[in-house]
C-alpha cells in the first residue's frame, strides 16, 4: 500500500529546542515537499527537493532546515530560530515533469512549542 | 449553495443539494490547477485537477470549471453527502513547468452538509 508516512502525529517541544519531523514515501517519487499550515489558512511551501542531495527554499524557509540523503526520506528540522514554530506540518511528494500525477500528501505532524 | 470569492470561509448546504465552491487565482501564467479536500487532522486529499488548455473537467460527482479570462476556478459537487463535509482548497502551480508540487494554495472553504 503506497503512501507517505509522517511521524509522529503530535509533537511537543520547549522553546529553544530544535526538533526533527520525519517523512518517508514509498511511491518512488522524485520530488518531495514540506508545507506548513496555520489555523484557518492555506498551505505555504517551506522547502522542496527534486533529487537526492539537492533541495531548494520555498516561500517560508527561514528557521527550517532539510536533508535529502535518500530518495524515500525528506526530514524537516524546525530550529530555535523559527519565530512561530507551532503549526501543522505536511509532507508531500510527486513525480517530476508530468501533469498526470498531482501532489500526494501525508497526514501531517502537529507541532506545539511552548 | 454557492460561495463567492476567497473571503467566504463557510458554505452550508442541505444533503442532496449541489454545492459550488469558488476560487480566484492570482497568476495568469499558472497552467495547472487542483482542488483538494481536507478532513480534520488529516492531510489534503486530491479531488480533481485541470490544465489551462481546458475549460471544464468532470469526475465522479465533481466538476471543475476554469475561466482564464477572469482567473476564476470553481468546484461543483453534485448531490452533496455528509461525507463531503470538509475544508476545500484550490491550488495553482506557480511556474507552468509541469512540476505539480510547487503550489500556491487558497485559504480554503469549509463545506458543512446538513442532514
Amino acid at each position: 500500500d503506497g503512501g507517505i508516512t509522517q511521524s509522529p502525529k503530535y509533537l511537543f517541544r520547549k522553546e529553544g529546542q530544535n526538533v526533527t519531523l520525519s517523512c518517508e514515501q514509498n511511491l518512488n517519487h522524485d520530488a518531495m515537499y514540506w508545507y506548513r499550515q496555520d489555523p484557518g489558512q492555506g498551505l505555504r511551501l517551506i522547502y522542496y527537493s527534486q533529487i537526492v542531495n539537492d533541495f531548494q527554499k520555498g516561500d517560508i524557509a527561514e528557521g527550517y532546515s532539510v536533508s535529502r540523503e535518500k530518495k524515500e526520506s525528506f526530514p524537516l528540522t524546525v530550529t530555535s530560530a523559527q519565530k512561530n514554530p507551532t503549526a501543522f506540518y505536511l509532507c508531500a511528494s510527486s513525480p517530476l515533469g508530468t501533469y498526470n500525477s498531482p501532489l500526494h500528501f501525508g497526514n501531517g505532524t502537529r507541532l506545539t512549542v511552548t | 449553495g454557492e460561495s463567492v470569492g476567497l473571503h467566504l470561509p463557510t458554505l452550508s448546504v442541505q444533503e442532496g443539494d449541489n454545492s459550488i465552491i469558488n476560487c480566484a487565482y492570482s497568476n495568469s501564467a499558472s497552467d495547472y490547477f487542483i482542488w483538494y479536500k481536507q478532513e480534520s487532522g488529516k492531510g489534503p486529499q486530491f479531488i480533481i485537477d485541470i490544465r489551462s488548455n481546458m475549460d471544464k473537467r468532470q469526475g465522479q460527482r465533481v466538476t471543475v470549471l476554469l475561466n482564464k479570462t477572469v482567473k476564476h476556478l470553481s468546484l461543483q459537487i453534485a448531490a452533496t453527502q455528509p461525507g463531503d463535509s470538509a475544508v476545500y482548497f484550490c491550488a495553482e502551480n506557480r511556474e507552468g513547468s509541469g512540476n505539480t508540487g510547487k503550489l500556491i494554495f487558497g485559504q480554503g472553504t469549509t463545506l458543512q452538509v446538513k442532514p
